[in-house]
């Protein structure tokens, strides 16, 4: 059982926007603690997409947004492409386990 | 910008030690600036950090695996390591280096870049 939840998987059409939910409990995101997500396709580098609940790093599109609210955090995706088709993780940390924490990843399908 | 790069063997036999090397380009393990992480990805299961050490030789480890667990750095050869003893079937998984800057709170850091993960798997 992850202590970020995320489902498993979500789906959508070239060109429609897509959620990817993370929801933890008040000794992670209900704690105040940031959220970070990321990209990751298999055999390659985990990739930041957001950090600091709604950050963008230099270089990631304004398609990708994270937004945080009590215990659980969202990573919306607009104007879905073929290349968005990946896992997706978010990330933050545990005041009760004491480290850092992630979720079970959801896969994004571009139908 | 910084690089990862993972090595080490692919297959470790239960009860022994795995030994990771990440090699770092583009910056220094001696920077002030990072702390030099480990992360892993059991085959189906989530990414579980693992541990991470500062150019001072402080580390943080996760109190799960705390008892097992060695990082530490080579200022010379601009690498760092993972050491995990006594391993079972339950550490098999893909090994991931990561960076996570030393800016803003400790707790609330993200980790950027990663290295593209070794599989290390654990049989006789």
């Amino acid at each position: 059982q992850s202590v970020l939840t995320q489902p498993p998987s979500v789906s959508g059409a070239p060109g429609q926007r897509v959620t990817i939910s993370c929801t933890g409990s008040s000794s992670n995101i209900g704690a105040g603690h940031d959220v970070h997500w990321y990209q990751h396709l298999p055999g390659t580098a985990p990739k930041l997409l957001i950090h600091g609940n709604s950050n963008r790093p230099s270089g990631v599109p304004d398609r990708f947004s994270g937004s945080k609210s009590d215990t659980s955090a969202s990573l919306a995706i607009t104007g879905l492409q073929a290349e968005d088709e990946a896992n997706y993780y978010c990330q933050s940390y545990d005041s009760s386990l004491s480290h850092w924490v992630f979720g079970g990843g959801t896969k994004l399908t571009v139908l | 910008q910084v690089q990862l790069q993972e090595s080490g063997p692919g297959l470790v036999k239960p009860s022994e030690t795995l030994s990771l090397t990440c090699t770092v380009s583009g910056d220094s393990v001696s920077s002030v600036s990072y702390y030099w992480s480990w992360i892993r990805q059991p085959p189906g299961e989530e990414l579980e950090w693992i541990g991470h050490i500062y150019v001072s030789g402080t580390t943080n480890y996760n109190p799960s695996l705390k008892s097992r667990v060695t990082i530490s750095l080579d200022t010379s050869e601009n690498q760092f390591f993972l050491n995990l003893t006594s391993v079972t079937a339950a550490d098999t998984a893909v090994y991931y280096c990561a960076v996570k800057p030393f800016i803003g709170s400790y707790y609330d850091g993200w980790f950027d870049p990663w290295g593209q993960g070794t599989l290390v798997t654990v049989s006789s």
